[in-house]
C-alpha cells in the first residue's frame, strides 16, 4: 500500500522558475524523504528530513515538512531542464520495520 | 566506488516462463531491497534482504521470491510469468535496514509477451 500521495501528478514550468511539490501520508513517520528519478531509469537520493526537523536545504532544494499535517513539501528553486524528472516522496515508520513506502511520484517537465 | 549493478537491463520473456535477476550492491553494504514499478501503480516494495534474512516481505503472490548471498548479492525470482509483470524491477542497497539513505541501480526492464 502507498503512504505518500504527491501532489501534482505532473507540473510543466518555464526554466529557472521555481518549482513545488507536496507530498501526503497517512501514519506517523521517522523520516521522509525525497528522491529524483530520471526516465526509466533508477532513483536518486535528494535529501531525507526527520521526523523532528521543520525545514532542510541542499543547494536549490529547500523541503519542508509539517507533521501536524502529514505533509511534505519540495521546492527547487531556478529551474533547470536538467531537473526534468520524477519526483517521490518516501516514508518510513518503525511500525514498517524501516520499509520505505513511496508516493506516486511527481512527473516535473522544464520547458526551455 | 561502484555503484549497485542490476543485471540483465533487459529481458524479454513468453507468458508462463520464469526469470532470474540480480542485483549487486555497493561493496559494503549488507542491506538490499527490491521494487517493482509500472506506470499504473508507482514503486512497489517485494522484499528486502539483511545479512541473507528477510526482513520484509511485500504483498506479492508466492510466484515472486528472492535470495540474498553471503557477499550480500540477491537476486530475485519470478515464476509462472503473467503479462502483467512487465516492469521495471529496481533493487536498492544500503548498509542497514535503517540507513538514510537507499542507493538504487538502473533496474531491469522485464517485458512479458
Amino acid at each position: 500500500s502507498q503512504q505518500g500521495e504527491e501532489d501534482p501528478q505532473a507540473l510543466s514550468i518555464q526554466e529557472g522558475e521555481n518549482a513545488t511539490m507536496n507530498c501526503s501520508y497517512k501514519t506517523s513517520i521517522n523520516n521522509l524523504q525525497w528522491y529524483r528519478q530520471n526516465s526509466g531509469r533508477g532513483l536518486v537520493h535528494l535529501i531525507l528530513i526527520r521526523s523532528n526537523e521543520r525545514e532542510k536545504h541542499s543547494g536549490r532544494l529547500r523541503v519542508t515538512l509539517d507533521t501536524s499535517k502529514k505533509s511534505s513539501s519540495l521546492l527547487i528553486t531556478a529551474s533547470r531542464a536538467a531537473d526534468t524528472a520524477s519526483y517521490f516522496c518516501a516514508t518510513d515508520t518503525m511500525d514498517s520495520n524501516y520499509q520505505l513506502i513511496w508516493g506516486a511520484g511527481t512527473k516535473l517537465i522544464i520547458k526551455p | 566506488k561502484a555503484g549497485v549493478t542490476q543485471t540483465p537491463r533487459y529481458l524479454i520473456k513468453t507468458r508462463g516462463q520464469q526469470v532470474t535477476l540480480s542485483c549487486s550492491p555497493i561493496s559494503g553494504h549488507r542491506s538490499v531491497s527490491w521494487y517493482q514499478q509500472t506506470p499504473g501503480q508507482g514503486l512497489q516494495f517485494l522484499f528486502e534482504y539483511f545479512s541473507e534474512t528477510q526482513r520484509n516481505k511485500g504483498n506479492f503472490p508466492g510466484r515472486f521470491s528472492g535470495r540474498q548471498f553471503s557477499n550480500s548479492r540477491s537476486e530475485m525470482n519470478v515464476s509462472t510469468l503473467e503479462l502483467g509483470d512487465s516492469a521495471l524491477y529496481l533493487c536498492a542497497s544500503s548498509y542497514t535496514p535503517q540507513a538514510e539513505e537507499a542507493f538504487f541501480g538502473q533496474g531491469t526492464r522485464l517485458t512479458v509477451v
